[in-house]
């Protein structure tokens, strides 16, 4: 059974960085045939897909263009896990982080993480 | 982007009737070459993420009651509940998997009347 455990602060001031993983378990980041996937939740924009990572012989990554000038999602192999870095942040980025499983690249997302709630404030 | 939008908002269905929500992509999420909608139905109660409960427009995703359809294709979906148990009450959201970004619907607020 594939589990995916959220972890990271859940307080970030203005203009630094958000940074949250996601440890897997029952699969492995480096299945080259899933995808890795962040989204996040707020009241005023929904459910928004924010990017994801996955490996096909090498590690691919795509973003969301509204936040492709800040962010990064890294995996990493030695944890099996991966992660989500947002740089920058303002109010604007306070929402639940998910982290999700898609089975393949053109996929639907199977498993999801608990979520992270992140707040924006100095 | 491909963008999702539900109808309607909320919806007050009485126990044991049909509750009816759609879903409609702004261009087709049918793929000619294999002939499957890139459309997905979660439910996500307060608290909780979001279930995945249909994919490929009407596959059941396992241990999701029969009592849960989806329809449709192309641009046009539909997700059924025949007759509604008070476990369902929840938000109920559509996505498309067809291209990135994937994009959701905003979500439709299903009550008891």
């Amino acid at each position: 059974q594939v589990q995916l455990e959220q972890s990271g602060p859940g307080l970030v001031k203005p203009s630094q960085t958000l940074s949250l993983t996601c440890a897997i378990s029952g699969d492995s980041v480096s299945n080259n045939s899933a995808a890795w996937n962040w989204i996040r939740q707020s009241p005023s924009r929904g459910l928004e897909w924010l990017g994801r990572t996955y490996y096909r012989s090498r590690w691919y990554n795509d973003y969301a263009v509204f936040v492709k000038s800040r962010i990064t999602i890294n995996p990493d192999t030695s944890k099996n896990q991966f992660s989500l870095h947002l740089n920058s942040v303002t109010p604007e980025d306070m929402a639940i982080y998910y982290c999700a499983r898609s089975l393949s690249y053109y996929f639907y997302m199977d498993v999801w993480g608990k979520g992270a709630t992140v707040t924006v404030s100095s | 982007d491909i963008v999702m939008t539900q109808s309607p908002d909320s919806l007050a269905v009485s126990l044991g009737a049909r509750a009816t929500i759609n879903c409609k992509s702004s261009q087709s999420v049918l793929y000619s070459s294999n002939n499957k909608n890139y459309l997905a139905w979660y439910q996500q109660k307060p608290g909780q993420p979001p279930k995945l409960l249909l994919y490929w427009a009407s596959t059941r995703e396992s241990g999701v009651p029969d009592r849960f359809s989806g329809s449709g294709s192309g641009t046009d979906f539909t997700l059924t509940i025949s007759s509604l148990q008070t476990e369902d009450v929840a938000v109920y959201y559509c996505q498309q998997y067809y291209s990135t970004p994937y994009i959701f619907g905003q979500g439709t607020k299903l009550e008891i009347k």
